[in-house]
Parts: C-alpha cells; structure tokens; sequence
C-alpha cells in the first residue's frame, strides 16, 4: 500500500496570501495524484487531477505541480471558501487508492 | 447537471448489517467507476471500494474485504454498499462519488449518508 503523507497538519494564512501544501508518496506515483478540497458540511471537491491538471470549473488560483513522490498544491490568492482541509490521493498503485491525512487551511 | 443522492445510514450495534444506496442522475452511469468514500468522525477521507460501470471489477480496502460488498444496478442508476459485521470503527460518513478515470479521480461527490455503530 503507498502511504501518503501531508504536511503541515495545520496552515495559518490570511485571506489574499498564497498557501503551499505538500505531499509525498511512500513510493513512487508516477504522476497519478489528485488534490481535493473538503469544506465542513459540504462534499469533497477535485481540485487537480495528474499532479498538475485543473478539474473543470477549478478557478485558475489553484496549482498543482510534481511527480514521483514530492507534490505540492498553491492556493494564490486565498478566498474564504479556500479556508477547508484538502487532501491528495494518489491512483497509481490500486487498490487501495489511499489519501493523505489533510492539510487544513485555517485564517 | 450530476447528482449523487446517498440513503440508507443510520444507528447499527456492533456486528449488524446496513445497507446503504447512492442513485445517480445526470449522467450514463454504466459508463463510469463509482466509489465509496468514508470519513470517521474527526478523521481524513478514507477510499473504501469501486466498482467498474459494468460491474465486472469490484475491489477493497483491506479493512472490509469479506464484510462490505459494493455492487450496482445499472437499470435504476443505483449503486449500493451491502455492509456487514459492523465494527465500531466503521462509523463514519459515507459518500458515493462518480469516478473520472477508470476506479479513481472522484470528480463528483453525494451529500454523504452517516453509519453509526454503537452498541
């Protein structure tokens, strides 16, 4: 099973600042990881999917860039409804898909 | 416009059965892998199984292999999750979504429908 591990746990930001948030693969996944946001009371949202490709509709604020087993998402610009707790997940090694533990976003 | 409606959760004591249903609107569903996604109270997304749009493939996390068996309905869009010996620690919201690329990438998400296994 490939671990996914995020890092930080917790990331303090103030609205129209730029977030880094990191993930690594406890074995290599090609370039097969998705990010997603989850907002408390809402449904989890896909983000990016192939370590860099913005789903439809996903504002161009959102990047995602990597491969292997290093991979980061930048949030330029946040907005409120970017304060959430976002997960990657990698597809390359199936089953299981696995996630990350989260990243939480928090002003 | 894709919508994943969830039903079937509720209060179950420990070593009881569920079974929970996501019908689908919107889209071919036998087309696409659909998913079940489980979140326990205070923890991260945890993928629990899929199931390819014919539902020749199916596959699981090793937590529930030979308890949960997801399965589908491709006559009334309807995916479902046949859960049983229940542990407390299977708690948790469960969320079909619609998979994009083969069994993963879930790019649309139902509300979620909440086990609980308590005694």
């Amino acid at each position: 099973e490939t671990v996914m591990t995020q890092s930080p746990v917790t990331l303090a930001v103030s609205p129209g600042e730029t977030a880094t948030l990191s993930c690594r693969a406890s074995q290599s996944v090609s370039g097969n990881l998705a990010w997603y946001r989850h907002t408390p009371g809402q449904t989890p949202r896909l983000l990016i999917y192939g370590a860099s490709t913005r789903a439809p509709g996903v504002p161009d604020r959102f990047s995602g860039r990597g491969y292997g087993t290093e991979f980061t998402l930048t949030i330029s610009g946040l907005q409120s409804e970017d304060f959430a707790v976002y997960y990657c997940q990698q597809y390359s090694d199936w089953p299981p898909v696995t996630f990350g533990g989260g990243t939480r976003v928090e002003i | 416009e894709v919508q994943l409606e969830e039903s079937g959760g509720g209060l179950v004591q420990p070593g009881g059965s569920r079974k929970l249903s996501c019908e689908a609107f919107g889209f071919t569903f036998r087309n696409f892998w659909m998913t079940w996604v489980r979140q326990a109270p205070g923890k991260g997304l945890e993928w629990v199984a899929n199931i390819k749009g014919d539902g020749s493939v199916t596959t699981y996390v090793d937590s529930v292999k030979g308890r949960f068996t997801i399965s589908r309905d491709n006559d009334k869009d309807s995916l479902y999750l046949e859960m049983n010996n229940l542990r407390v620690d299977d708690t948790a919201m469960y969320y079909c979504a619609r998979c994009y690329s083969s069994g993963a990438i879930e790019d649309s998400w139902g509300q979620g429908t909440l086990v609980t296994v308590s005694p």
